[in-house]
């Protein structure tokens, strides 16, 4: 089976560094794109970034440019999601999507979503 | 870029078809052929329903179809069940080689 499973919720305080992660399993991990998506409380989807295992291509939409860090470790089929100063704004669930093949296309398989919360 | 248009809300009683039109510009929607919509119930992840404008992935019902005109793409959802009251999002690959969302419908169905 084809799936992604992302790591549990995380609280946090304002200015720490955060990592999460988002393993996939029952694919070749090198040959898709991974992207994260952002949903915050009672808003709709974000394009953040997306990453492509094989050689680490990685492209952010302008508005997390330099706000987020998406890398990948193949050799354990996990792509990561990181901040180094973490703000109340980031407060929202955080998805891996599984994003084509050769080509950026649609997200056709999910992770189950992270929650982040941040708060002093 | 900015986030491509959609309605906030639409609505329909069952049986009935709705559209849900998505908006963008000749640099996203009207470029490409990279045009999917997710449905996503409260508390869940979203879900592919159409990929490439008009392609369900196996398993979607056919009761759904996308179709795109200009920079003007739409989900078309026929004979309207209960189960299809969701959040309803597009998404378009852009000339920055990343993607972007609309900014959800609601469906209410009646």
């Amino acid at each position: 089976e084809v799936q992604l499973v992302q790591s549990g919720a995380e609280v946090k305080k304002p200015g720490e560094s955060l990592k999460i992660s988002c393993k996939g399993s029952g694919y070749s991990f090198t040959s898709y794109w991974i992207g994260w998506v952002r949903q915050m409380p009672g808003k709709g989807l974000e394009w953040m970034g997306i990453i492509y295992p094989g050689d680490s291509d990685t492209r952010y939409s302008p508005s997390f440019q330099g706000q987020v860090t998406i890398s990948a470790d193949k050799s354990i089929s996990t792509a990561y999601l990181q901040w180094s100063s973490l703000k109340a704004s980031d407060t929202a669930m955080y998805y891996c999507a599984r994003g084509g093949a050769m080509v950026i296309r649609a997200f056709d398989i999910w992770g189950q979503g992270t929650m982040v919360t941040v708060s002093s | 870029q900015s986030a491509l248009t959609q309605p906030a809300s639409v609505s329909g009683s069952p049986g009935q078809s709705i559209t849900i039109s998505c908006t963008g510009t000749s640099s996203d929607v009207g470029g490409y052929n990279y045009v999917s919509w997710y449905q996503q119930h409260p508390g869940k992840a979203p879900k592919l329903m159409i990929y490439d404008v008009s392609n369900r992935p196996s398993g979607v019902s056919n009761r759904f179809s996308g179709s795109k005109s200009g920079n003007t793409a739409s989900l078309t959802i026929s004979g309207l069940q209960a189960e299809d009251e969701a959040d309803y999002y597009c998404s378009s690959y852009t000339s920055s080689s990343v993607g972007v969302f609309g900014g959800g419908t609601k469906l209410t169905v009646l």
